[in-house]
């Protein structure tokens, strides 16, 4: 296990389309976030989980995304009807509730173009 | 709501001297506060950290202090390296979800 694990690293998608992302902790962390990062800009927050509950869901996060961590594991992010402005890298991060505030470790993001 | 402003946004230094980056935060209840450093493409990865219950913490070069009463947060880099050049964010959390600044471009001149 050697971190946190994103994929596809890259997606292009045509406006309309849904996409979604996958991220795989670091085993042993029990917390899971999502981020969005926009050029020139800090990581947004858009929503976390520990285990398998979503403890929290930003208000920015429009009914279009959709979050899911089935089995306390991997995570997926879904956007529905893609639109330009969701161009962006989407960040997840894991780490442990015990450590509280600290231990984010980041993947290296899903870049998203919306053409 | 919750907001943490980060200044400068850019920051030019030779190498050898110190940077210093600076944040204030908006939620009072905020008790953690971590630095990122950020590559070109790459992830942000935690430089440091530091808790509400201490004032300052100092790991080799770089260190932070934190001042609740002001609800301001520092940034020091000093003898600054050209690997130092990177994005610098802050942030502040009082649960388990960060607040980022929006970065600072810090550029280390040989």
């Amino acid at each position: 296990d050697t971190g946190v694990s994103q994929n596809p690293r890259h997606k292009i998608t045509k406006r309309g389309q849904n996409v979604t992302f996958r991220c795989d902790p670091i085993s042993e962390h029990n917390r899971l976030y999502w981020y969005r990062q926009t050029l020139g800009q800090g990581p947004e927050f858009l929503t976390y989980f520990q285990n398998e509950a979503q403890l929290e869901k930003s208000r920015l996060l429009s009914d279009r995304f959709s979050a899911e961590r089935p089995k306390g594991s991997f995570s997926t992010l879904e956007i529905q009807r893609t639109e330009q402005g969701d161009s962006a890298m989407y960040l997840c991060a894991s780490s442990l509730a015990a450590r509280q505030g600290g231990g984010y470790t980041f993947g290296s993001g899903t870049r998203l173009t919306v053409v | 709501g919750e907001n943490v402003e980060q200044h400068p946004s850019t920051l030019s230094v030779q190498e050898g001297d110190s940077a210093v980056i600076k944040c204030t935060y908006s939620d009072s209840a905020s008790n953690y506060f971590p630095w990122y450093k950020q590559e070109l493409g790459k992830r942000p990865q935690l430089i440091i950290d530091i808790r509400s219950n201490v004032g300052e913490k100092k790991d080799q070069r770089i260190a932070v202090t934190l001042n609740k009463t002001a609800k301001h947060f520092s940034l020091h880099i000093t003898e600054t390296q050209p690997e130092d050049s990177a994005v610098y964010f802050c942030a502040a959390s009082r649960t388990d979800k960060l607040i980022f600044g929006t970065g600072t471009r810090l550029q280390v001149f040989p």
